[in-house]
């Protein structure tokens, strides 16, 4: 059964960077053709989709919060990772990592799979 | 950027109730939608996407309709493991760019 598990600080002072990461656990990203995604959650708020990686680095990223991501994969850990820097109070949410359902297009942007979440606060 | 709204943004229902959440896109996004059930403390769950088709192990009274900028969920009869926040996503057909409405409470 496919896991995924995120970690990472969960309170970062305003104006530096969000680093957060992905484990996979139950399947080889190396060898599942998915794009992986990140999604976040202000506290009491909707989702809101933050970008997608796929095995070979390819990305997409949210246009509103392009200039301040990047999305990177570690095949050799099992792992994909986001970076979001300049953050602000408005950053503060639960980080979801997520990847598609079995048996669907590669390229799909809905998810089956979803970590726990973890709860980062951007505050001094 | 297509924008996804769903009604109402409450909703109160009682058990054995006939429920229904509308979605409405900005624009056409064809039938590329999915739904999601979401509850305190839990990560969204996948019930539905490509409007109607139901991801494995979500049970039947659940459904979805609807096509070009309307959408709907339906709940056929509401059970207590149903009251929750519901909610809509777009995806496109050929890269993985999700949009997502604002969520629907099904309350009590």
């Amino acid at each position: 059964q496919l896991q995924l598990q995120e970690s990472g600080p969960g309170l970062v002072k305003p104006s530096e960077t969000l680093s957060l990461t992905c484990t996979v656990s139950g399947g080889s990203i190396s060898s599942i053709s998915y794009y992986w995604g990140w999604i976040r959650q202000p506290p009491g708020k909707g989702l809101e989709w933050i970008g997608s990686i796929y095995r070979s680095g390819h990305t997409y990223y949210n246009p509103s919060l392009k200039s301040r991501i990047t999305l990177s994969v570690d095949t050799s850990k099992n792992q994909f990772s986001l970076k979001l820097t300049s953050v602000t109070a408005a950053d503060t949410a639960i980080y979801y990592c997520a990847r598609p359902p079995r048996g669907v297009d590669f390229w799909s942007g809905f998810y089956g799979y979803w970590g726990q979440g973890t709860l980062v606060t951007v505050s001094s | 950027d297509i924008q996804m709204t769903q009604s109402p943004s409450t909703l109160s229902a009682s058990v054995g109730d006939r429920v229904t959440v509308t979605c409405r896109a900005s624009q056409t996004v064809a039938g590329w939608l999915a739904w999601y059930q979401q509850k305190p403390g839990e990560a969204p769950k996948l019930l539905i996407y490509k409007t109607s088709t139901l991801q494995s192990g979500v049970p039947s009274r659940f459904s979805g309709s609807g096509y070009g900028t309307e959408f709907t969920l339906t709940i056929s009869s509401l059970q207590p493991d149903d009251f929750a926040t519901y909610y809509c996503q777009h995806y496109n057909n050929y890269s993985p760019e999700p949009t997502f409405g604002g969520g629907t409470k099904v309350e009590i």
